[in-house]
């Protein structure tokens, strides 16, 4: 299957401070990817889509301004958390499909667990 | 709105057992389905993927089944060993691309 690489694995970072978090497809273009959330023993709730270049679209609940998206490239996109705080800290998990369209497999990233102190 | 729902919660059998995890969604109206496992603190690896034609999809000794108009999935697992203990998870499109995920069933096989 395709490969979708997140980095970092984990993060530890100081209230206040702003972390980034990159989502990368290895073998194929994304014009969109997605950004999930995932609270211990809790399933993936869906934060935003990204979309190359153009703006991301947010889901209810979820501050754009906190969770900033770029998606400047077909093979990357980024989530960068903006003056963290620790109820902030969560899994993190990108998603991309290598074809467009709703009948194609999603494939994921490995995750980033973000805790901040 | 869809709502995915899994069954079990949880669940622990023996090595060797087959096993039936179920999923069911609240819309019919869906365009596939697609079965992950998710190992702890990791991210999600996809099993299978179904169409909404088809009706079930095998890989090895998994084997999903789909039934549109009751809004129920299967995932079927033979012989299992202890490396099949992970997070199950189900989920299926709603909207433009957005993944609906059911809550998951957590498996362990006991050697």
């Amino acid at each position: 299957g395709a490969v979708v690489s997140q980095h970092p694995s984990w993060v530890i970072c100081k209230s206040g401070t702003s972390v980034k978090i990159e989502c990368r497809s290895l073998d194929f273009q994304a014009t969109t990817m997605f950004w999930y959330r995932q609270f211990p023993k809790q399933s993936l709730m869906l934060m935003a889509t990204s979309n190359e270049g153009s703006k991301a679209t947010y889901e209810q609940g979820v501050e754009k301004d906190k969770f900033l998206i770029n998606h400047a490239s077909l093979t990357l996109s980024t989530l960068t958390v903006t003056s963290a705080h620790p109820e902030d800290s969560s899994f993190y998990i990108c998603s991309a499909r290598p074809f467009a369209g709703k009948n194609t497999e999603a494939f994921f990233g490995q995750g980033t667990r973000l805790t901040v102190v | 709105k869809q709502e995915v729902t899994q069954i079990p919660a949880a669940l622990s059998v023996p090595e060797g057992e087959n096993l039936v995890l179920n999923c069911s969604f609240t819309d019919s109206a869906i365009y596939n389905l697609q079965w992950f496992r998710q190992d702890p603190g990791k991210g999600l690896t996809s099993l299978l993927l179904i169409q909404s034609s088809q009706r079930e999809q095998t890989s090895g000794r998994l084997n999903a089944s789909l039934d549109k108009s009751s809004g129920r999935s299967t995932l079927y697992i033979a012989a299992s060993q202890p490396g099949d203990s992970a997070t199950y998870l189900c989920a299926v499109p709603e909207g433009a691309q957005k993944l609906v995920f059911g809550q998951g069933t957590r498996l362990t096989i006991n050697p």
